[in-house]
C-alpha cells in the first residue's frame, strides 16, 4: 500500500501568514494526488487534484505543487475561514489512501 | 441541486449487519464512479470502497474486504454499502462520494454527502 505522511500534524499561524503543508508518498504516484479541506462536523471538500489543479470555486490563495514524491499545499495568506483540517489523498493505485491530516489554526 | 444524501446508519451489535444507502441528485449518476469513505470519531479519513462508473468494477480496503459489499442501482441513482460481521473499529461516519471525472474515473472525490453515523457496540 502507498503510505502518505503529512507534516506538520498541526500548525498555528497568524492571519495573512503563508502556510505550507507537506505530504510525502512512500513511492512514486506521478501527479495522482488531491488535497481536501474538512471543517468540524462537515464533509470534506476537494481543493486541489492532480497535485496542482485548483478545483472550481476554490480561492486562488490555495495552491499545490510536487517535487518528486513530496507534495505541498500552500495557503498564501491565511484567512479565518481556512481554519480546518487538511488531508492529502492518492489515487495512483488501490487501495486509495489518505494522509493523517494537518490541523490549521489561527494564532 | 447537486447533492448526495446518505441514510441507514445506526447502532448495531458486534457481528451484526447494516445497509447504507446514498441517493444522488442533480447529475447523471450512471456516468460516475462512486465511493464510500469513513471517519472514526476524532480520527482521519479512511477510504472504504469504490464502484467504477463503467465496467462495473469494485474495489475495497483490506480492512473491509470480505465483510462489506458495494453496489449501485443507476436506475434509481442509488449507491449502497452492505456492512456485515461488524466490529467496534467499524464505528464512524460513513460518507458517500462522487468521482470528479466521468467514465473510468479519477478516484478523486468532488461531491460528498453529509455522512451517516454507524455505531458498533453492545
Amino acid at each position: 500500500d502507498i503510505q502518505l505522511t503529512q507534516s506538520p500534524s498541526s500548525v498555528s499561524a497568524s492571519l495573512g501568514d503563508r502556510v505550507t503543508i507537506t505530504c510525502r508518498a512512500s513511492q512514486g504516484i506521478s501527479t495522482w494526488l488531491a488535497w481536501y479541506q474538512q471543517k468540524p462536523g462537515k464533509a470534506p471538500r476537494l481543493l486541489i487534484y492532480t497535485a496542482s489543479t485548483l478545483q472550481g470555486g476554490v480561492p486562488s490563495r490555495f495552491s499545490g505543487s510536487k517535487s518528486g514524491t513530496d507534495f505541498t499545499l500552500t495557503i498564501s495568506s491565511l484567512q479565518p475561514e481556512d481554519v480546518a483540517t487538511y488531508y492529502c489523498q492518492q489515487a495512483n493505485r488501490f487501495p486509495l489512501t489518505f494522509g493523517g491530516g494537518t490541523k490549521v489554526e489561527i494564532k | 441541486e447537486v447533492q448526495l444524501l446518505e441514510s441507514g446508519g445506526g447502532l448495531v451489535q458486534p457481528g451484526g449487519s447494516l445497509r447504507l444507502s446514498c441517493e444522488g441528485s442533480g447529475f447523471t449518476f450512471s456516468n460516475y464512479a462512486m465511493g464510500w469513505v469513513r471517519q472514526a470519531p476524532g480520527k482521519g479519513l479512511e477510504w472504504v470502497s469504490v464502484f467504477s462508473g463503467s465496467g462495473g468494477r469494485t474495489y475495497y480496503a483490506d480492512s473491509v474486504q470480505g465483510r462489506f459489499i458495494i453496489s449501485r442501482d443507476d436506475s434509481k441513482n442509488m449507491l449502497y454499502l452492505q456492512l456485515s460481521s461488524l466490529k467496534a473499529e467499524d464505528t464512524g461516519v460513513y460518507y458517500c462520494a462522487k468521482d470528479l471525472d466521468r467514465g473510468l474515473g479519477s478516484y478523486f472525490f468532488d461531491l460528498w454527502g453529509r455522512g451517516t453515523l454507524v455505531t458498533v457496540s453492545s
